[in-house]
């Protein structure tokens, strides 16, 4: 069965900091997708970025970067240098050649001044 | 480019009612999916179409319905309302072949009385 585990529920940080948000998912597909979002306050979910199941290189954009293990089943998400302005919901997400995304139950981002 | 659009932004229905919500994807985009997302399930996928036809569906009774137009706007309609249905409704738009990233729209927030 296909699931996404996100067991941060919160996380609080003082701007500057770095925060890691975790993500593991169980698939039985060899060919699935790897998501993340991000929801602020207004509730529009933003893509953030996709991944596939053959590749395994990590990826930074900016300050964001992202750690995809495939021995591990994990995707897990960092923040550098963390801003008031990236508080917000994140969700970790799955696909398996569907449009049907599997979400996590998120992770609560907390920047604080 | 436009995002996608939700209307009505909010809703109030008495239990009973019947409800429709509307969504106009990202122009270009062929494929609607619709997600429920609530304090205590999360985000959960209710259906897929694409070129008018159900493509995808999730685990929702019949009270949950959708269509979509030849223009690739759609519907949701929600019958005989429950308490359990308050929730914010997401749409999500994305070109049509699978496992392209989703576009979501503001969302409608349905409460019910």
């Amino acid at each position: 069965a296909q699931k996404v585990t996100q067991a941060q529920t919160e996380i609080s940080v003082v701007e500057k900091e770095d925060v890691t948000l975790d993500c593991v998912y169980e698939t039985r597909d060899t060919t699935y997708y790897l998501f993340w979002y991000k929801q602020p306050p207004s509730g529009e979910l933003v893509f953030l970025i996709r991944r596939n199941s053959f590749d395994e290189q990590n990826e930074i954009s900016g300050r964001y970067s992202w750690n995809f293990q495939k021995s591990t089943s994990s995707f897990n998400f960092t923040i550098t240098a963390s801003q008031v302005v990236d508080s917000a919901v994140y969700f970790c997400a799955l696909s398996e050649n569907t449009d049907k995304l599997i979400f996590g139950t998120g992770t609560r981002l907390q920047v604080f001044p | 480019k436009a995002g996608v659009t939700q209307t009505p932004r909010y809703l109030i229905k008495t239990r009973g009612q019947q409800v429709t919500l509307s969504c106009s994807p990202i122009s270009g985009h062929r494929s609607v999916s619709w997600y429920q997302q609530t304090p205590g399930q999360g985000l959960q996928f209710l259906f897929e179409y694409f070129s008018e036809t159900q493509r995808n569906k999730g685990n929702f009774p019949g009270r949950f319905s959708g269509r979509q137009f030849s223009n690739s706007r759609s519907e949701m309609n929600v019958s005989t309302l429950e308490l359990g249905d308050s929730a914010l409704y997401l749409c999500a738009s994305s070109p049509g072949t699978v496992n392209q990233p989703q576009h979501f729209g503001d969302g409608t927030r349905l409460s019910i009385l």
